[in-house]
Order: structure tokens, then C-alpha cells, then sequence
């Protein structure tokens, strides 16, 4: 399968650790976004990569967390010092340049913070 | 800003009846829209779009759309539903052409 995989699947943590979660997109799509998903929502934009450059950032995304995509393919989404409020589904899509709105998500990686 | 609101959060219907999902959109400029379908346990995937042309699309599993300019509305309809059909849909709108902003979602619940 060559779909957009996400890891972990599953975290659950304490207030105050750090997290990182990891995105792998579809091997030829330069657009990868991060989206974050609580109950009973639709999934709110976080950010986006065009290859590496990070274009977007939502004002959602508070200084505790910090999005990377190095070398232009996988992505890192990193929360500093976890809120229980950052409990959440953590989805990840990608998508090819010139596109017109399909998204191709991951399963998501849930958050739970204690 | 552009947005989309979802009225219904859910939706029970018996199979084989018919079902409409709403959705209705703000934007002083030209939409994009679109519907997405998340399964349990799965990815959101995407069922149909309106980009131009015919107001009436038609999507993966029977199901179709209609853009409604005069009403900025896009409801997602399917004639004759299937418990496969339960999930929770989305109905989302293309901002700046660069990222999607989904609405909040309606499950419908699909009952023998």
C-alpha cells in the first residue's frame, strides 16, 4: 500500500512531555498539510508544506508546536510541554501541485493527553 | 472568509431509503467544494467535487450533489442507502486554492 501512512497510531502521554508524531505522503506529492480533528469537529487546518517550505501556519498553532518536512518528504509534527487540550486526532494528507482539492489522508495519529 | 456550515450532526435513516446531507457555504468569490467521507478506523476520503460546470456531481457509491448558487447550498444526496453508508461526512470549500476548510460534519447512522 502507498497510501499516506502515519506513526504513531496511538499516544497516550503526560501533561508537560513533548511528542512528535511522523507523516510518510504519497512518494510523488509535494503538498503535505496537518490537520487536527477533535470529537464531534470537522478536521481544523494546521499547516502546510509545498516540498519543504512551509508555506501556512494556522494561528491554531501555538508556539508549542513545530511542523517540519527536511527533505521534502516525510513530515515531523512535534508538541512542546502537552497541554490536555492537545488531545486530539492529528491527521496528515498530501497531495500533488496543480491540484484541485483531493486530499489523500492518513488514518491519523490520536493523541491523549493525561 | 469563506466557510461551510453543516446543519444536521446526524442523520438516521433506514436502508434503502432515500438521504440528504446539507451543507451551505459563504463566499462573496467562487467556490470550490467538496464532500468527503471518513469510515470508522479510516482516512477521510473523497466522494465528490464541484469545481464548474454542471451544478449536479455525481461521487464514488451512488451518492451525488447539487451546487445551488442561489441557495449557497451543496447537499449531498443518495437515493437508496446501504449500511455500508454509515460514517460521518464532510462538506468542505477550497480557501486561497490551497487548503481545504471542512465544515463539522454529519454522521449518518444507517439502520436495518
Amino acid at each position: 500500500d502507498t497510501g499516506v501512512s502515519q506513526d504513531p497510531r496511538h499516544k497516550i502521554t503526560k501533561r508537560g512531555q513533548n511528542v512528535t508524531f511522523r507523516c510518510d505522503p504519497i512518494s510523488e506529492h509535494n503538498r503535505l498539510y496537518w490537520y487536527r480533528q477533535t470529537l464531534g469537529q470537522g478536521p481544523e487546518f494546521l499547516t502546510y508544506f509545498q516540498n519543504e517550505a512551509q508555506l501556512e501556519k494556522s494561528r491554531l498553532l501555538s508556539d508549542r508546536f513545530s511542523a517540519e518536512r527536511p527533505k521534502g518528504s516525510f513530515s515531523t509534527l512535534e508538541i512542546q510541554r502537552t497541554e490536555q487540550g492537545d488531545s486530539a486526532m492529528y491527521l496528515c494528507a498530501s497531495s500533488q501541485q496543480g491540484w484541485t482539492g483531493e486530499l489523500f489522508f492518513g488514518e491519523g495519529s490520536r493523541l491523549t493527553v493525561l | 472568509a469563506q466557510s461551510v456550515t453543516q446543519l444536521d450532526s446526524q442523520v438516521p435513516v433506514f436502508e434503502e431509503a432515500p438521504v440528504e446531507l446539507r451543507c451551505n457555504y459563504s463566499s462573496s468569490v467562487s467556490v470550490y467544494l467538496f464532500w468527503y467521507v471518513q469510515y470508522p478506523n479510516q482516512g477521510l476520503q473523497l466522494l465528490l467535487k464541484y469545481l464548474s460546470g454542471s451544478t449536479l456531481v455525481k461521487g464514488i457509491n451512488g451518492f451525488e450533489a447539487e451546487f445551488n448558487k442561489s441557495q449557497t447550498s451543496f447537499h449531498l444526496r443518495k437515493p437508496s442507502v446501504h449500511i455500508s453508508d454509515t460514517a460521518e461526512y464532510f462538506c468542505a470549500v477550497l480557501i486561497d486554492t490551497d487548503k481545504l476548510i471542512f465544515g463539522t460534519g454529519t454522521r449518518l447512522q444507517v439502520f436495518p
